[in-house]
């Protein structure tokens, strides 16, 4: 199984900051990540596939990146419905499996 | 529109059975790469099963011989049976949906989850 690893697992920023997370898969997977962001009580909501590729409805201020091994997810100027957990996935083969989640909470 | 609605969930003991069922509407069941999620308290999200269009499963090594995962195409739904069920197996169900087609398996379609509790 490939395993997905993001870090940080949490990160403080106030609105307006930019951030980044990162997500390292234990095997090459081309660009076949997805990112999801999940606020609590609610289910996950895609925001990227293909790596870099932004799903319809979300907003310009996510970018995601990388290819291979190393990938990024990155919000440019961080927004009060932002802070929730983020999550990156493999999507090349089954069992699909994420990475642990990152947090983002308000400084 | 597109809309996934999972229902069965519920208190268990351990070592019983549940049936999972998610309504889809919007698309056809048969046509998509549909799957069960899922989240146990405070944790991260873990992949479960897969039902491929062409009908062909794959389940996670946690459940399988355990849990199986079909569809009704006459219904429209997807369904999780879950036997044997253990107090790790404690939490929300998600159903996902892979777009058809597509050349990589990511979810774009999420139902709101159904929560499964095992305890005595």
């Amino acid at each position: 199984d490939i395993q997905m690893t993001q870090s940080p697992s949490s990160v403080s920023a106030s609105v307006g900051d930019r951030v980044t997370i990162t997500c390292r898969a234990s095997q090459r997977i081309s660009s076949w990540l997805a990112w999801y962001q999940q606020k609590p009580g609610k289910a996950p909501k895609l925001l990227i596939y293909a790596a870099s590729s932004l799903q319809s409805g979300v907003p310009s201020r996510f970018s995601g990146g990388g290819s291979g091994t190393d990938f990024t997810l990155t919000i440019s100027s961080l927004q009060p419905e932002d802070f929730a957990t983020y999550y990156c996935q493999q999507a090349t083969s089954f069992p699909l499996t994420f990475g642990g989640g990152t947090k983002v909470e308000i400084k | 529109e597109v809309q996934l609605v999972e229902s069965g969930g519920g208190l268990i003991q351990p070592g019983g059975s549940l049936r999972l069922s998610c309504a889809v509407s919007g698309f056809n069941v048969s046509s998509n790469y549909m799957n069960w999620v899922r989240q146990a308290p405070g944790k991260g999200l873990e992949w479960v099963a897969v039902l491929y269009s062409g009908g062909s499963t794959y389940h996670a090594d946690s459940v399988r011989g355990r849990f199986t995962i079909s569809r009704d195409n006459s219904k429209n739904t997807l369904f999780l049976q879950m036997n044997s069920l253990r107090a790790d197996d404690t939490a929300v169900y998600y159903c996902s949906s892979v777009p058809g087609l597509s050349l990589s398996y990511y979810m774009d379609v999420w139902g709101k989850g159904t929560t499964v509790t095992v305890s005595s």
